[in-house]
């Protein structure tokens, strides 16, 4: 019954060794999200994809980069990690169809992530 | 700037009672507010979600409050169980976007036998 999955849920890298985590989901929403949550902090948003358009945060470091291959599956790509990128990753969806409409982010399980 | 601030930052309180969350924002132009439970470890779940016109909604022993005319939003949780240990984020939207989404910092609640 799951409806966003997220692999994996740990995830242990080395400094500067690129990884990648992702996201799929089953309930074909059209908005994709990824944020970052640092300990006893607000999830932070990296960026979303509105269907294939993508769109990034001002303050998203160049670090890292996503894919969206299809609707289904959403990829964060981590280029060098470093000690600070530490945290738990949550992808959420949402769906939204007309302007106005009022809609929920379904959250992921997050993947929590380790840099040694 | 768009802003949520919730207190207490933390609260214990003991198993079978009852305790309120507090909410406020200053979002504007206002959406809905929503209410989530983020278990240690996990991805946050959806408890509650209230647009402008809705002033009270329940799920089970939670029931959320908002007056949109002082900007406030509460979480009562009645008759507490252990496994309502948990942090719990209000999230505001703005209208005008799917993306304008607002979080606080949550309430640590840890329920204590």
């Amino acid at each position: 019954d799951a409806m966003v999955i997220q692999n994996p849920r740990y995830q242990v890298t080395q400094f500067g060794k690129p990884v990648t985590l992702s996201c799929s989901q089953t309930l074909n929403h059209n908005v994709m999200y990824w944020y970052q949550q640092k300990s006893s902090q607000a999830p932070k948003l990296l960026f979303h994809y509105y269907d294939k358009d993508f769109n990034n945060e001002a303050d998203t470091p160049d670090n890292f980069q996503s894919r969206r291959p299809n609707t289904s599956f959403c990829f964060l790509d981590i280029r060098s990690p470093g000690l600070g990128d530490a945290a738990m990753y949550l992808c959420a969806t949402s769906r939204d169809d007309f302007p106005g409409a009022v809609y929920e982010q379904y959250f992921g399980p997050g993947t929590r992530l380790t840099v040694t | 700037k768009n802003q949520v601030e919730q207190s207490p930052q933390s609260l214990i309180i003991l198993e079978g009672k009852n305790c309120t969350l507090q909410c406020n924002y200053t979002v504007s132009p206002f959406s809905n507010l929503r209410w989530y439970k983020q278990d240690t470890g996990r991805g946050p779940v959806s408890l509650t979600i209230m647009t402008f016109s809705e002033n009270t909604k329940s799920n089970g022993r939670y029931t959320a409050t908002l007056d949109a005319d002082t900007k406030q939003s509460s979480l009562h949780i009645t008759a507490s169980q252990l496994s309502d240990s948990a942090s719990y984020i209000c999230v505001v939207s703005a209208s005008g976007g799917y993306q304008k989404v607002t979080f606080g910092t949550g309430t640590k609640l840890q329920v204590i036998p």
